[in-house]
């Protein structure tokens, strides 16, 4: 099983900074099913970013994803007040999907 | 629009089943795989497993085998997630989540809070 790991674990900025986050999986990954989402308290998650770097169906072009093999990132380029959230990166392979533990962007 | 609903929230014993279900609309509902995925309180997300509409396939995660039975009806369009020996540990939030290609989970149902308590 592949174990992705995210950090950091928080991340504290202020609105209109730049946020980088980062996934790393324990073997390489499919960039094709590498994906990101975003998590607010008492909601489901929503997709961001698939496929590492696609923008789901109205995701603000602030989001990027990069990366590839063992090492994604995804990039807020100027937090919004409504980016304050817990983030994850997924992956999907040989029928088997995972989850990063999550990096939670909060207000300083 | 594309959505899924999901039954009501369930409190179980310990050493109970519980079955939740997952009703899938505005789109073909055999042609796109759907995934279950839980979050206990205040924790991260984990991948429970994935079903075939189309042909009802499975693939489950390891530390769910044997515990977990997902199943559909394709004359209601629905899914639905089983999952037995029921412990304090499997009180979480459970979501099914469509998955538009290649594990990319695009449309989530808003969850059912399965509480298992004594």
């Amino acid at each position: 099983e592949i174990v992705l790991t995210q950090s950091p674990g928080t991340l504290s900025l202020s609105p209109g900074e730049r946020a980088t986050l980062s996934c790393r999986a324990s073997q390489s990954v499919s960039s094709s099913y590498l994906a990101w989402y975003q998590q607010k308290p008492g909601q489901a998650p929503r997709l961001l970013i698939y496929g590492a770097f696609s923008r789901a169906t109205g995701i603000p072009d602030r989001f990027s994803g990069s990366g590839s093999g063992t090492d994604f990132t995804l990039t807020i380029s100027r937090l919004e007040p409504e980016d304050f959230a817990v983030y994850y990166c997924q992956q999907y392979g040989s029928s088997t999907g995972t989850f990063g533990p999550g990096t939670k962007v909060d207000i300083k | 629009q594309v959505q899924l609903v999901q039954s009501g929230a369930e409190v179980r014993k310990p050493g109970a089943s519980v079955k939740v279900s997952c009703k899938a609309s505005g789109y073909t509902f055999t042609s796109y795989y759907m995934h279950w995925v839980r979050q206990a309180p205040g924790q991260g997300l984990e991948w429970m497993g994935i079903l075939n509409p189309s042909g009802g396939s499975t693939s489950y995660a390891q530390k769910f085998q044997g515990r977990v039975t997902m199943t559909r009806d394709t004359s209601t369009s629905t899914v639905y997630m089983e999952l037995s020996s029921l412990t304090s540990e499997d009180t979480a939030v459970y979501y099914c989540a469509r998955d538009r290609d290649g594990g990319t989970l695009d449309i989530w149902g808003l969850g059912t809070m399965v509480t298992v308590s004594s």
